[in-house]
């Protein structure tokens, strides 16, 4: 079956470091690839998608490329806030007709401290 | 534009009482439904979804229940609520097959 993996949190970074938040992914076929963020107390939004290999996704400063070779789609900012503090999920989703299933990591908690 | 809506937002209940959870989406037709659980500190986990009116296929085997009386209106339930039960519900709504799924704020139930 489909599953994502992430790096596990919490990932702890100071204001302006670089961020990379790891994520692969197992699947049959071309899926599609997206991460989410969860802010606190609030459900989850789209932050990126990619729809088929090598695709950057880009978002609020925020990319991940769809490696098709390595199966990952690893989110980065070259400079993170402290706004950017949330939980990170990257999610899969198969590209067939049983409708829109998302697979989901088990999400990545990152702190920004000032 | 499109806008979904969950409530209550926050529900505190005793074991064994029942649950009823309300989720409607408007500005779209036909969407793709979907009912999700988080418990504290972890990932989610897919519940229910539906592709249609009366259509719903239940991913894990639990105390939970979902219905579809309306396109655009889903519904949780539970006849016996149990400490298990206890989590952030999160519901979502698709266009159709590879389009991203849109989450409503979420229901923070918490069962004593």
């Amino acid at each position: 079956g489909n599953s994502v993996t992430q790096m596990e949190g919490p990932v702890t970074l100071s204001e302006e470091a670089f961020l990379t938040i790891n994520c692969t992914y197992t699947a049959t076929g071309y899926p599609s690839l997206f991460w989410y963020v969860q802010y606190p107390g609030e459900g989850l939004q789209l932050l990126l998608k990619a729809t088929k290999a090598d695709d950057k996704g880009s978002n609020k400063g925020f990319e991940a490329t769809y490696r098709k070779e390595t199966t990952s789609f690893h989110l980065e900012k070259g400079s993170v806030q402290v706004s950017d503090s949330a939980v990170y999920f990257c999610a899969l989703s198969p590209n067939n007709n049983a409708g829109n299933m998302l697979t989901f990591g088990g999400g990545t908690r990152l702190m920004v401290k000032p | 534009s499109q806008t979904i809506h969950q409530w209550p937002a926050t529900l505190v209940q005793p074991v064994g009482s029942p649950l009823s959870l309300e989720c409607t989406v408007e500005g779209t037709s036909n969407p793709n439904l979907y009912w999700y659980r988080q418990a504290a500190g972890r990932g989610l986990q897919l519940l229910f979804y539906s592709v249609g009116i009366g259509q719903i296929s239940s991913e894990v085997p639990q105390n939970l229940s979902a219905s579809r009386p309306q396109d655009r209106q889903f519904i949780l339930s539970s006849k016996k609520l149990l400490l298990s039960d206890s989590g952030f519900y999160l519901c979502a709504w698709s266009r159709e097959s590879n389009q991203p799924q849109h989450f409503g704020d979420g229901t923070r139930l918490s069962i004593l």
